[in-house]
């Protein structure tokens, strides 16, 4: 099956530690995202990814940090300098240019800190 | 950068009648609109989606419309089901490489 997954679907850790967030997608796609999810406040652009070895801050970019250095690969790290970071974090996949812009989106992987 | 707002947060309908939620965007630039439906606890997955060259767009029971002299865009559900109840998220982008801006969603309820 083609498909973005994301893991774990539920991760808890302590106030202060970092905690890295899985992405993989077997799409051959280019582009990756991050958006990070709060009740009320839609979806909202962390980082992302156009190419192998690049990647781009978005709108909400302190406190995390990104790699990208597969193309099938967009880990998120969510740093002790992030002063919320409970939230349903969500990661997803575009083929880049082509006149095409879906987005395809994983299930989602929801953060709690302690 | 562009700015996508989206009314109502919440709406209730009847099983059977329509539902229609609306966006605006603030970039005359942008030129691609979708829609995302996203289940409680899932990602949000793409119901439809209009270009800047079409004015409608109709896939069964949905329909997209643009206005782009306005800069709104609005989702028609006719003879809507219990299971169209969840959570919808408009978005806008210009052509290229430029991320999706996203809407803060619509609660939409069905009730049976």
């Amino acid at each position: 099956d083609g498909g973005i997954t994301q893991s774990p679907k539920y991760l808890f850790r302590k106030e202060g530690q970092n905690v890295t967030l899985s992405c993989e997608q077997n799409l051959n796609h280019d582009a990756m995202y991050w958006y990070r999810q709060d009740p009320g406040q839609g979806l909202r652009l962390i980082y992302y990814s156009q190419i192998v070895n690049d990647f781009q801050k978005g709108d909400i970019a302190e406190g995390y940090s990104v790699s990208r250095e597969k193309k099938e690969s967009f880990p998120l790290t969510v740093t002790s300098a992030q002063k919320n970071p409970t939230a349903f974090y969500l990661c997803a996949s575009s083929i880049r240019g082509q006149g095409r812009h879906e987005q395809f989106f994983g299930p989602g992987t929801r953060l709690t800190v302690l | 950068g562009e700015n996508v707002e989206q009314h109502p947060s919440t709406l209730s309908v009847q099983e059977g009648d329509s539902a229609v939620i609306k966006c605006t965007y603030s970039d005359s630039a942008s030129n691609y609109f979708p829609w995302y439906k996203q289940e409680l606890g899932k990602g949000p997955q793409l119901i439809i989606d209009i270009r800047s060259n079409v004015g409608e767009k109709k896939d069964q029971r949905i329909a997209v419309t643009l206005n782009k002299t306005a800069k709104h865009f609005s989702l028609h559900i006719t003879e809507t089901q219990p299971e169209d109840s969840a959570v919808y998220f408009c978005a806008a982008s210009m052509s290229g490489n430029t991320p999706l801006v996203f809407g803060k969603g619509t609660r939409l309820s069905v009730i049976a």
